[in-house]
């Protein structure tokens, strides 16, 4: 059965600083992957996602994620974080072929001034 | 995202009382789908539809209905709620042959 782990509840980043939101996942043949972002009292915005091709992949906001094979992890990246990034962002995976998607629990990342 | 829009935003209910979150969409995309959140558990599938003839029972589907009564409209009931449905819920479309899904501005419901 395909599983996502977001082994960290909260990420407290310096705004200028970088960040790294983690992402382990579970899944039987090719993993479709995901990461999304909810601003308070908002749905889900699509950041990116990996499907096949380059392990980096390149999204919204500045924000970059790597797929990593050997080791089933997606981080979510940014070279420079910003307070309007406060946000809480969920990875999910692609199961039952792409039609259903199945999240993590959540990471809430908080950029202080 | 304004092209995915739920009615209502919030509402309270009691126990025992029917209720009707509806979903509707105007990206033209052929599926829909329903979520509840609740803290520290992330997003859990409710049902999802592949067309109006196609609805499918997702991971949590006890106590829950849907209708899609056409392609632009996907609902949800509760028939009879009960306290721990009190949730998060939201709609998502995807068009076909695509990967990401589109998230509405869900519908914050508690059940007293």
């Amino acid at each position: 059965a395909q599983s996502v782990a977001q082994p960290e509840d909260q990420v407290n980043v310096a705004e200028g600083n970088p960040l790294t939101v983690k992402c382990t996942y579970s899944v039987s043949g090719n993993p479709y992957l995901f990461w999304y972002v909810q601003y308070p009292n908002r749905g889900l915005q699509f950041l990116l996602k990996y499907i096949t091709g380059d392990n980096l992949v390149k999204g919204s906001y500045g924000f970059e994620a790597e797929f990593n094979k050997s080791q089933t992890s997606f981080h979510l990246k940014k070279p420079s974080a910003l307070v309007s990034d406060s946000a809480l962002y969920f990875c999910a995976v692609g199961g039952g072929g792409y039609n259903k998607l199945i999240f993590g629990a959540g990471t809430r990342l908080a950029v202080h001034p | 995202d304004a092209d995915v829009t739920q009615t209502p935003r919030n509402r309270i209910t009691k126990t025992g009382k029917r209720i009707m979150l509806e979903c509707s969409q105007t990206k033209g995309h052929d599926r829909m789908y329903w979520y509840r959140q609740d803290p520290g558990l992330g997003l859990r599938l409710i049902y999802y539809s592949f067309d109006v003839k196609d609805i499918n029972k997702g991971e949590i589907s006890d106590g829950y209905s849907v209708s899609r009564q056409a392609q632009a409209k996907f609902s949800l009931s509760l028939e009879s709620a009960i306290p721990n449905q009190t949730a998060l819920y939201f709609c998502a479309t995807r068009k076909l042959a695509t990967y990401e899904q589109y998230f509405g501005p869900g519908t914050r419901l508690t059940v007293t």
